[in-house]
Order: C-alpha cells, then structure tokens, then sequence
C-alpha cells in the first residue's frame, strides 16, 4: 500500500517561517515528481510547488516564488517545504501529493497552516 | 497563468446521470494536460477518482468516467448513489505547473 505521512504545520505570525515534511512509503520514492497542494478551508485547491524525481527541476506557483522552498531527500523518502515570510493569506491546510501526470495521485493526510499574529 | 474553470454546483437525482467538465483558459483541453479528477468529502483529503484523462484506480467505482469532450475534460456519473454527494476538482498540467478548477459542488437530491 501507498502511503504519504506528512508532518509539521502550526501557528506562525507574519513574516515568519515553517517546514513541511512529508515521509512516502510503498513505491519507489525516487521514481516520482512530489508536489504540495494547499486548500483555505471551504475554498478550491491550489496547486503550490512540485520537485522532479531527482530534484533537478523545480516549479512554484507566482504567489510563493522566492519566499517557499521545495526540496526533496531520496534516501530518506521524504519531501519538504521550507515556508519562509509568511503571509495571512498563506493559512491553509497544505497537502504532500505524490502526482506524475500519468499515474495515480496519492495524497498525505493534510498539514494545517495559520499565520496569525 | 491557465485559468481552470468547473461547474460551481451540480444536483443529480439518485440513479441519474451527470456531466461535469473541466475548462482550460488556453484553449481546449487535451490528453497533453494530463487531467485529474479528485473527489473530497468534508474534512477528507481528496483522493483520485481519474488520472490521465480516462484511467481509473482500483477504488474508483465502475460508475465514474473520464474523457475529453467538446474541448473540455469530463467526469461522468452514471447511477448516482447518495454517497457521491461531494466536492469534485480537477487538475490540469501546464509544462511543470499545474492548476485546478474551482471546484464542483455535487449534490445528490
């Protein structure tokens, strides 16, 4: 069975930081793109960074470029996103999701995220 | 960047059919986006009912379908059962980003 663990999450204040971390079990980690998704509770999904299988290639959506870090250890099977100058409008549940266009997406648990003062 | 656009709500009769699509602001869409489909209930993480436009995992119910349609992605239920009743999002790929549609709020009534 796939399984994606996430850790981390909490409270910060503004201008503050915060590392996810995720743990992958159940397929070969290092063959997969891993991405992290974030929802404001009652909203859409919002799709955040992906990191390619060897971590060569990485990718962020505008509202988070040059303040998020996506990063990945293939020894260890896990994921991370280093979330620096927090923002308000960065409160959100933040998802781990290993999803490679072709295959089947898996999804952690959920990492609730409040950047509160 | 791509807008993603979805139904906001759609109401099905139990047993019934229904459509829901997924519209690219860059044109049609095409197996090349690479479309999801996730189904979330309340306080659940989402999981994958559809990938690749048409697949299908092992726990996605026979009467959930995927294809591309009138320049669109598309998500059929044929038969619903009140346990579809959910929010139903879709995804699509933009070389090395992706976005998701807004979202559908279905309702079985």
């Amino acid at each position: 069975d796939v399984y994606v663990v996430q850790s981390g999450g909490g409270l910060v204040q503004p201008g503050g930081s915060l590392r996810l971390s995720c743990a992958a079990s159940g397929f070969p980690f290092s063959h997969y793109w891993m991405n992290w998704v974030r929802q404001v509770p009652g909203k859409g999904l919002e799709w955040v960074a992906s990191i390619s299988h060897d971590g060569s290639e990485k990718y962020f959506v505008d509202s988070v470029k040059g303040r998020f870090t996506i990063s990945r250890d293939n020894t260890k099977d896990s994921g991370y996103l280093q979330m620096n100058s927090l923002r308000a409008e960065d409160t959100a549940v933040y998802y781990c999701v290993r999803l490679d266009w072709t295959d089947v997406a898996y999804w952690g648990q959920g990492s609730p995220v409040t950047v509160s003062s | 960047q791509a807008v993603v656009t979805q139904e906001p709500s759609l109401t099905v009769s139990p047993g019934g059919t229904v459509t829901l699509t997924c519209d690219s602001s860059t044109g049609a869409v095409t197996s090349g986006h690479h479309p999801y489909w996730f189904q979330q209930k309340p306080g659940q993480a989402p999981r994958t009912l559809i990938y690749a436009t048409s697949k299908k995992h092992s726990w996605t119910p026979a009467r959930f379908s995927g294809s591309l349609f009138g320049g669109k992605a598309a998500l059929t239920l044929s038969g619903a059962q009140p346990e579809d009743e959910a929010e139903y999002h879709c995804l699509l790929s933009y070389s090395g980003a992706w976005v998701f549609g807004g979202g559908t709020k279905l309702t079985v009534l």
